[in-house]
C-alpha cells in the first residue's frame, strides 16, 4: 500500500486552466516535498513544506500543508504545457523518503 | 546548492552481465546515500539505504544478493546489479542525505539518474 496517497493519478486539462493534486499521509509530515519529473529523468525539486498551514508559491504553482500536517495540496494556475509532466510528492516518514504514486499531468494546447 | 551526480547516465548491457552505478555528492558528505528504481509510469520505489562504512538496508522484496551495494566513502555508493536481466531494466535513481549541521531536517538531494536498459 502507498504510505502517501496522491491523487488524480492522471490529469488533462486544457491550457490555462487551473488545476489541483492532492497528496494525503496517514502520518504526521514532517516535511513534504514536491517534484515534478519526466520518466527516465531527474527529480525537479519544487518546493518544501514544514509547517502546519505553510504555503509556498513559485511562479504559477502553490502548493499548501495543512494544519494537521496530514495533507497537501498542489495548485497550478492558468497551465501551459510547459507544466506537463509527472507531478510526486515525497514525505520522510520513516528514515527515508517514500513518494506517493505521482500525477501525470497533460496539458493540452 | 547540494549537488549528487550519477555515472553512467544510461548503460546498455547484455544479459548476464553485471552492471555498477555510481553515485557521488559532490559538494557535502552523505553518511546516508538511498537508492530507488523507477519503472514506466510508475512511482518512485525505494530499493535501498546505504550507510557509509556498514551493510546496506534492503526494503522487502529486493535482493541484496543481486543488488550489491557498497558505500566506502562519505561521497560515494555504488550500486551493480549483477547478472542483469530484461526485468531489471528500469531508471534507477540515487540521493544523498547532507550530513552537515544547518538546514532542512531530512533533506535528501537526488542525483539526474540511470537508465538501464539489459539486452
Amino acid at each position: 500500500s502507498q504510505e502517501l496517497e496522491q491523487s488524480p493519478q492522471s490529469l488533462i486539462v486544457q491550457e490555462g486552466k487551473n488545476l489541483t493534486i492532492n497528496c494525503t499521509s496517514s502520518k504526521t509530515l514532517y516535511g513534504l516535498y514536491w517534484y515534478k519529473q519526466k520518466y527516465g529523468e531527474g527529480l525537479i525539486f519544487l518546493m518544501m513544506l514544514q509547517k502546519g498551514g505553510e504555503e509556498k508559491s513559485h511562479e504559477k504553482i502553490t502548493a499548501k500543508l495543512d494544519e494537521k500536517k496530514q495533507q497537501s495540496s498542489l495548485h497550478i494556475t492558468a497551465s501551459q504545457p510547459s507544466h506537463a509532466g509527472i507531478y510526486l510528492c515525497g514525505a520522510v516518514l520513516l528514515n527515508d523518503m517514500r513518494f506517493g504514486a505521482g500525477t501525470r499531468l497533460t496539458v493540452k494546447p | 546548492g547540494a549537488v549528487v551526480s550519477q555515472h553512467p547516465s544510461w548503460v546498455i548491457c547484455k544479459s548476464g552481465t553485471s552492471v555498477k552505478i555510481e553515485c557521488r555528492s559532490l559538494d557535502f558528505q552523505a553518511t546516508t546515500m538511498f537508492w530507488y528504481r523507477q519503472f514506466p509510469k510508475q512511482s518512485l520505489m525505494l530499493m535501498a539505504t546505504s550507510n557509509e562504512g556498514s551493510k546496506a538496508t534492503y526494503e522487502q522484496g529486493v535482493e541484496k544478493d543481486k543488488f550489491l551495494i557498497n558505500h566506502a566513502s562519505l561521497t560515494l555508493s555504488t550500486l551493480t546489479v549483477t547478472s542483469a536481466h530484461p526485468e531489471d531494466s528500469s531508471f534507477y535513481i540515487c540521493s544523498a542525505r547532507d550530513s552537515t549541521a544547518g538546514g532542512p531536517p531530512d533533506t535528501q538531494y537526488f542525483g539526474p539518474g540511470t537508465r538501464l536498459t539489459v539486452l
